[in-house]
């Protein structure tokens, strides 16, 4: 069964430094959505893109976070000047449509940690 | 207000025993979706089952179901004949039109423990 592929499954990044998680959604997905997780809390939604744009954001996807498609098959998320606070596992989601139904089908994290 | 409310931070099950486990949403939308999902201590996000809420029949999905009460807005996940392999992090989820049908939003989640 074909699935969401994310890369590194760990980073470990000094504050201020940037980072970039990449992500592989399953090929035939037109969605693409960011999620984060502080360790014991809820999962958060952060960004959808969709047609290479974003199409809606939460008040956590500030200016210093970015997503990009750069190619037919990534979608990263860029955070410029990492801090503390932004240490979380990080999923990225796709789905083909978005429809009401349609389940939106995570990859399994990128673990972010800021020291 | 809390958009999806789980009350049960933990719960736990002997095996071969049903579980249910519960959760409640506020939406003042007439369509939309709830979905439960399965956290590992792997940490992946595993769908497990859907229910809409135009749907008459509760959903299921193999040892799934779904006890949906939409009055009381209320979609609880019942797991049947539960195995030591369901220990997990449960997260019920949900998508209103209003959002777009774009985003999940996250309940905070119920740790199910199944004991041998």
């Amino acid at each position: 069964e074909p699935e969401v592929t994310q890369t590194p499954s760990h980073q470990v990044t000094q504050m201020g430094q940037e980072v970039i998680l990449r992500c592989v959604p399953i090929s035939n997905h037109l969605y693409f959505y960011w999620y984060r997780q502080i360790l014991g809390q809820k999962v958060e939604f952060l960004v959808s893109f969709y047609n290479n744009e974003i199409s809606e954001k939460s008040e956590i996807f500030d200016d210093q976070f970015s997503v990009e498609r750069p190619d037919g098959s990534n979608f990263t998320l860029k955070i410029r000047s990492t801090k503390l606070e932004d240490s979380a596992m990080y999923f990225c989601a796709s789905s083909p449509d978005r429809e009401v139904g349609q389940p939106q089908h995570f990859g399994d994290g990128t673990r972010l940690s800021i020291l | 207000a809390q958009k999806i409310t789980q009350t049960q931070p933990g719960m736990f099950v002997q095996e071969k025993e049903a579980v249910t486990l519960d959760c409640t949403y506020d939406t003042s939308d007439q369509s939309y979706g709830l979905f439960w999902y399965k956290q590992p201590s792997s940490g992946e996000m595993i769908f497990l089952i859907y229910q809409g809420s135009y749907d008459e029949q509760n959903a299921t999905e193999g040892r799934y179901s779904l006890n949906f009460q939409k009055a009381r807005k209320s979609a609880n996940l019942v797991i049947s004949a539960s195995q030591l392999g369901d220990s997990a992090m449960y997260f019920c989820a949900m998508r209103e039109v209003s959002g777009g049908y774009n985003k999940l939003i996250f309940g905070a989640g119920t740790r199910l423990a199944v004991h041998p």
